[in-house]
């Protein structure tokens, strides 16, 4: 959907670096998601937020961290990235069941 | 933690051919969703279902949620060219989070 952007599309790094991936929403959604898909392992959960001031941690969280900086902003940090933090990034925002996803993040850490 | 698996992991029909994909989960779940990607895409939510049993169509499409409410399945009717992409189920257990199965990718040919 267009109304959840991320933020850069294709992201290159080498590893120890820092990075951050970072997500908007127009849709008016308190709920947000950082997942990371990899092939054959369908889409994991990294964090969740369901609203400003709350922030959970998912079952793959280490290494990850993230900040809610508004309704509509919902970054992830990479702290020291690792090769096998490559992977695709989606964000995700929903008001209730049905979550909508960003275009996704194509990371490559080298 | 939980889990939920698919089956099959990849298939590949003629065009014209029926298709089912079968989602199990280790936990009761109190619904579940399908989504679909296109390749190169994001998930795209499809449906939801939340009763037990419940059985609901969209076109080609035949969704089911078992009576026990672990399982379930999609089921695709004469497969067209644009049904191709990779199919997951999410299961959702009460806590606003869901959890993505593996993900069947379906190519159909022409």
């Amino acid at each position: 959907d267009a109304d959840v952007t991320q933020t850069p599309r294709n992201r290159i790094t080498k590893t120890g670096k820092r990075i951050m991936l970072e997500c908007s929403q127009t849709k008016g959604h308190d709920r947000m998601y950082w997942y990371r898909q990899d092939p054959g392992l369908g889409l994991r959960l990294i964090y969740y937020s369901f609203d400003v001031k709350d922030i959970n941690k998912g079952e793959i969280s280490d290494g990850y961290s993230v900040s809610r900086q508004a309704q509509a902003k919902f970054s992830l940090s990479l702290e020291s990235a690792i090769p096998n933090q490559t992977a695709l990034y989606f964000c995700a925002t929903s008001r209730a069941d049905e979550q909508f996803f960003g275009p996704g993040t194509r990371l490559t850490v080298l | 933690g939980q889990q939920v698996m698919q089956i099959p992991q990849y298939q590949h029909v003629q065009e014209g051919e029926d298709f089912t994909t079968y989602c199990n989960s280790s936990t009761t779940l109190s619904n579940i969703q399908w989504y679909k990607q296109r390749p190169g895409g994001h998930p795209v939510f499809l449906i939801q279902l939340v009763k037990s049993g419940e059985v609901k169509k969209q076109k080609r499409l035949t969704f089911q949620f078992g009576e026990a409410k672990k399982n379930s399945s999609l089921h695709i009717t004469a497969t067209q060219t644009t049904d191709v992409g990779t199919y997951f189920c999410a299961g959702n257990t009460g806590f606003q989070k869901l959890v993505f199965g593996t993900g069947t990718r379906l190519l159909v040919s022409p």
